[in-house]
């Protein structure tokens, strides 16, 4: 079936730097990227839908500005926190839909990525 | 708007037992509704899914569920549990607004099949 890698699978990183997560569709052209965060025992919250080639659709209450994402061609995504700080902290998982209309489509999932800020 | 709401956050069963997770949904227009595993630090699976037609939809691993649009409700069922169901389950809607489908979980079920 459809593959999704996302990596790093888990990142440790300072108070304040920044961090890249990358988002790829390895044997399909993923026309739509989803990005969501994962708090503990808790619900998918969906942050952005995007499509190749234009800006990201970001959910109510998600800084555009902190949480970066780019949607350069069919097959990658990056979600990059900028100046990021220990409440980021949390379990990103990305997933990508086919290329079609139709709702038939199925949604595949990445691995998830945990971000933990010192 | 849509809501989903998973009544049961942890749910115990013994092994060999059948097992009901439980799923309702709220919304305006037409639903797709759909339930995904999570096994730990990993992203989701889809297990099965509904869009159209009969109403009870059977998926992976021996997992089958109804959709009841009366009582806005797609229960997970499996007659049969195993230790390796052990994960959490999500169930999600999906519509389409302007031509994007958003899909939105409810807070998920960790199941935990007991020996």
């Amino acid at each position: 079936g459809a593959v999704v890698s996302q990596h790093p699978s888990w990142v440790i990183c300072k108070s304040g730097t920044s961090v890249k997560i990358e988002c790829r569709s390895l044997d399909f052209q993923a026309t739509t990227m989803f990005w969501y965060r994962q708090f503990p025992k808790q619900s998918l919250m969906l942050m952005a839908t995007s499509n190749e080639g234009s800006k990201a659709t970001y959910e109510q209450g998600v800084e555009k500005d902190k949480f970066l994402i780019n949607h350069a061609s069919l097959t990658l995504s990056t979600l990059t926190v900028t100046s990021a700080h220990p409440e980021d902290s949390s379990f990103y998982i990305c997933s990508a839909r086919t290329r079609g209309a139709a709702i038939n489509e199925k949604l595949f999932f990445g691995s998830g990525t945990q971000l933990s800020v010192l | 708007a849509q809501s989903v709401t998973q009544l049961d956050s942890q749910v115990p069963v013994f092994e060999e037992a059948p097992v009901e997770l439980r799923c309702n949904y709220s919304s305006s227009v037409s639903v797709y509704l759909f339930w995904y595993v999570q096994y730990p630090n990993q992203g989701l699976q889809l297990l099965l899914k509904y869009l159209s037609g009969s109403t009870l939809v059977k998926g992976i691993n021996g997992f089958e569920a109804e959709f009841n649009k009366s009582q806005t409700s797609f229960h997970l069922r499996k007659p049969s549990v195993h230790i390796s169901d052990t994960a959490e389950y999500f169930c999600a809607v999906s519509s389409s607004t302007s031509g994007t489908y958003k899909y939105i979980f409810g807070t998920g079920t960790r199941l935990k099949v007991l020996a």
